[in-house]
């Protein structure tokens, strides 16, 4: 089956700094990736999608500047909190498309001090 | 526009009882509909999914869903609980025409021995 990587899958950082996280398709290309936020005991919100080789497209209410997304290649797309804060302690999952199916990757918990 | 409800938030059955998960959901489409569970601090996994094909879908786990076009839903069942079933699950709804999902609210399964 298909599968989808995220590093790191655990992350605590000073408020101030900021945070790289990958998300890798293993065994396919995905062209799409979606980059999602849980927060505690909430469903998942759709952040951005992210596609290869051009801009991603943010969902309302989400800032760009501060959540840069890069999909490079077609196996790689790393989504970058700038200057994070508390609030922005998260579960941030991503999600790589295949024909018309998403895969999930295991998510990464980031906690800000 | 989509949506998807999940009538539930929580949800308590005893080991080796049935179990239902309700949902339901509006699309001016066909949809591609999807159900998830999520263990504690893990990432979401594939139990089923419908995409137009047969109206009972079997999943893994045991897990089997219908759809109900008529009643615009697409309920979750499984015939014997087992303790570990005790999870999140999440319906999802995908758009046909850019593959955006949207998650519902999630269903928090308790399973008593």
């Amino acid at each position: 089956g298909a599968v989808v990587s995220q590093h790191p899958s655990r992350v605590i950082c000073k408020s101030g700094t900021s945070v790289k996280i990958e998300c890798r398709s293993l065994d396919f290309q995905a062209t799409t990736m979606f980059w999602y936020r849980q927060f505690p005991k909430q469903s998942l919100m759709l952040m951005a999608t992210s596609n290869e080789g051009s801009k991603a497209t943010y969902e309302q209410g989400v800032e760009k500047d501060k959540f840069l997304i890069n999909h490079a290649s077609l196996t790689l797309s790393t989504l970058t909190v700038t200057s994070a804060h508390p609030e922005d302690s998260s579960f941030y999952i991503c999600s790589a498309q295949m024909v018309h199916e998403q895969f999930f990757g295991p998510g990464t918990r980031l906690t800000v001090l | 526009a989509q949506s998807v409800t999940q009538l539930d938030s929580h949800v308590s059955v005893s080991e080796g009882t049935p179990v239902l998960l309700r949902c339901n959901y509006s699309s001016s489409y066909s949809p591609s509909l999807f159900w998830y569970v999520q263990h504690p601090n893990k990432g979401l996994q594939l139990l089923l999914k419908y995409t137009s094909a047969a109206t009972l879908v079997k999943g893994i786990n045991g897990f089997e869903a219908e759809f109900k076009k008529s009643e615009t839903s697409f309920h979750l069942t499984k015939p014997s609980a087992h303790m570990s079933d005790a999870a999140e699950y999440f319906c999802v709804v995908s758009d046909p025409r850019d593959d955006k999902i949207i998650f519902g609210k999630g269903t928090r399964l308790h399973i008593l021995p």
